[in-house]
């Protein structure tokens, strides 16, 4: 199976719940910030960013909230289905094209 | 959808072999970039091009190097490979100046 998930923290939540992932990103001066999932066996897949003259937007059933007083980025998800079950990592922009990512939190969920 | 397409899904390749990861892309973008992604360390960027012929060195160049004679295609090669090589491969696509990107389904490659 995928070792990618091996050493991450984790998260439970019970089917129905809302989950939260957290990250910390690096650069005050990052003014751009992306949310991916990857499923096991699976490449990343976008699922929602915002910039940074915006603290909040919303998708479906996602909303990422930025704080950039304390350089935090959160990923919220609403009613956690087990589809959503996979590594979530965020990633902000190092450049205009490149990106720094995160080394994800691994998300399971349970009926 | 975009898609990105990396030609293996799994590769084993023995030590000292020269070993070609191609990936192609079906959306005209104009940046292509490889990642490697390693349990603990996230990803981490190889190389990438904004163009064809093209290639700026990433984060972690050292015993790879690349091809983009095509818009749509960019080729990771390792020149020979080596244990600390085995990892999986992520390819991935944006517009220029534009976010975010697309990734393949990756190739995982060990080295005997």
């Amino acid at each position: 199976g995928e070792s990618v998930g091996l050493h991450l923290p984790t998260l439970s939540v019970q089917e129905g719940d809302n989950s939260i992932i957290n990250c910390a990103y690096s650069n005050s001066a990052s003014d751009y910030f992306i949310w991916y999932k990857q499923e096991s066996g699976k490449g990343p897949q976008f699922i929602i960013d915002i910039r940074s003259n915006m603290d909040k937007r919303q998708g479906q059933r996602v909303t990422v909230l930025l704080n950039k007083t304390v350089k935090h980025l959160s990923l919220q998800i609403a009613a956690t289905q087990p589809g959503d079950s996979a590594v979530y990592f965020c990633a902000e922009n190092e450049s205009t094209d490149k990106l720094i990512f995160g080394t994800g939190t691994r998300l399971q969920v349970f009926p | 959808d975009v898609k990105v397409t990396q030609s293996s899904r799994y590769l084993v390749k023995r030590t000292g072999e020269k070993v070609f990861l191609e990936c192609v892309q079906d959306m005209d973008h104009e940046n292509m970039f490889w990642y490697r992604q390693d349990p603990g360390l996230g990803l981490r960027l190889i190389y990438f091009s904004y163009d064809v012929k093209m290639k700026e060195k990433g984060d972690i160049p050292e015993g790879y190097s690349v091809s983009r004679e095509k818009k749509e295609r960019f080729s990771l090669i390792l020149e020979s490979a080596s244990t600390n090589q085995t990892s999986m491969y992520l390819c991935a696509s944006s517009f220029r100046g534009v976010q975010p990107q697309h990734f393949g389904d990756g190739t995982r490659l060990s080295i005997l």
